[in-house]
């Protein structure tokens, strides 16, 4: 069964870090890219990032390219996020998903809760 | 970036009423799209790839059409288990793009 546990969310101040984690089990990790998709309060769902099944190719959203940075540890089956200079407007629950090449995101996991308040 | 555009916004049906919800692509994405029912407190979960095609375990009831730049969603016959909010999503081309989403209320 595939399980992505998410960790790391919490309250932080505008222009602090976080860093989310994911832990995956179920499936070869290694072979499949990995994305990070968020819901803001009351919106829809925005893609925020992607990271090949190897990591050596990453893409970002334009609202969080230069301060976010995707990353994957294969020996471990983790996927990280590392948010900084974070602005009230990042507030949202944060899922990582599985994101198979040529296809959608076809598991998530529960989320993680990220609030960026004074 | 491809802009995606749902409608209606939000829906109000009864139990076994035939539901449709479209989407629209700004720029041609020829079948990569992908269908995904929300429900509050809970993960997302993928209905519909490729457009038309089926993921394992879902009813049979949904269905996925379209190709280019207009796609649609039925549910032939609306359960109780159905209401909830749903995306459509591009995946031709980066920045990946999620509708604003259709939420599905009971009437």
């Amino acid at each position: 069964e595939v399980q992505l546990v998410e960790s790391g969310g919490g309250l932080v101040r505008p222009g602090g870090s976080l860093r989310l984690s994911c832990a995956a089990s179920g499936f070869t990790f290694s072979s499949n890219g990995m994305s990070w998709v968020r819901q803001l309060p009351g919106k829809g769902l925005e893609w925020v990032s992607a990271i090949s099944y190897s990591g050596d190719s990453e893409q970002y959203a334009g609202s969080v390219k230069g301060r976010f940075t995707i990353s994957r540890d294969n020996s471990k089956n983790t996927l990280h996020l590392q948010m900084d200079s974070l602005r009230v407007d990042d507030t949202g629950v944060y899922y990582c998903t599985k994101d198979p090449t040529n296809r959608p995101f076809d598991f998530w996991g529960q989320g993680t809760l990220v609030t960026v308040s004074s | 970036d491809v802009q995606m555009t749902q409608s209606p916004s939000t829906l109000s049906a009864s139990v076994g009423d035939r539901v449709t919800i479209t989407c629209r692509a700004s720029q041609t994405i020829s079948i990569w799209l992908a269908w995904y029912q929300h429900k509050p407190g809970k993960a997302p979960r993928l209905l519909i790839s490729r457009a038309s095609s089926l993921e394992s375990g879902v009813p049979s009831r949904f269905s996925g059409s379209g190709s280019g730049t207009e796609f649609t969603l039925t549910i032939s016959s609306l359960q109780p288990d159905d209401f909830a909010t749903y995306y459509c999503q591009q995946y031709d081309s980066y920045s990946l793009t999620f509708g604003q989403g259709t939420k599905v209320e009971i009437k």
